[in-house]
């Protein structure tokens, strides 16, 4: 299957530090979400990319699609102790394999937030 | 706003036991989807379901099956546990239109003794 590579794998940063974190993968992708994952709780989506180059926000954080389709960034800005927890990037292949086809997404291994206050 | 709701947040079973978890979610989502979420391993999928009897393996099936018998609802079935899946499980819905984001539920953590 697809391989997502998400990095940094783990962070540490003092409140108001700015944070960045992104994906890649091997192939083309033409959809690219980024989920937060709070402890004990399922991921709850923050952003979805949908086109080459899209820049979205959504209040700290700022997500982009990359222009070779093959990543993706995600920065917060001025990070709280209420950021903390696991990141995941997402994505679904442009050429999609028969997988694909029925709505399967692509999980990065997720980036561990740690916020000191 | 989408709802998805897994029957146990806990559960603690033994080896060689039948275990069965559900999820049930109300928007009416063609799609399903099982996960389990490992330490440093990240989601690794299960199994997936794009429509009523309807399945598709994931990455990691051996040592489970699936059943949709019902749009509303997926069931997760350990035919025989043992202690490697020991692990947290994640379920999710989409729409099958385009490209959707998946909606989780709240896990189970599954302890298996």
């Amino acid at each position: 299957g697809q391989q997502l590579n998400q990095s940094p794998q783990s962070m540490f940063i003092q409140e108001g530090e700015d944070v960045s974190m992104n994906c890649t993968s091997s192939s083309i992708f033409n959809t690219w979400l980024w989920y937060k994952q709070d402890p004990g709780e399922g991921p709850v989506l923050l952003i979805a990319l949908y086109k080459a180059g899209e820049l979205t926000s959504n209040g700290r954080l700022t997500a982009q699609f990359g222009i070779t389709r093959k990543d993706s960034f995600l920065n917060i800005s001025a990070s709280i102790p209420s950021d903390v927890g696991i990141y995941f990037c997402a994505g679904q292949p442009y050429k999609a394999d028969r997988g694909s086809t029925l709505g399967r997404l692509y999980f990065g291994r997720g980036t561990q937030l740690t916020v000191w206050p | 706003d989408v709802k998805v709701t897994q029957s146990s947040r806990y559960l603690v079973k033994r080896t060689g036991e039948k275990v069965f978890l559900e999820c049930v979610q109300d928007m009416d989502h063609e799609n399903m989807f099982w996960y389990r979420q490992d330490p440093g391993l990240g989601l690794r999928l299960i199994y997936f379901s794009y429509d009523v009897k309807m399945k598709e393996k994931g990455d990691i099936p051996e040592g489970y099956s699936v059943s949709r018998e019902k749009k509303e609802r997926f069931s997760l079935i350990l035919e025989s546990a043992s202690t490697n899946q020991t692990s947290m499980y994640l379920c999710a819905s989409s729409l099958n239109s385009g490209v959707q984001p998946q909606h989780f539920g709240d896990g189970t953590r599954l302890s298996i003794l």
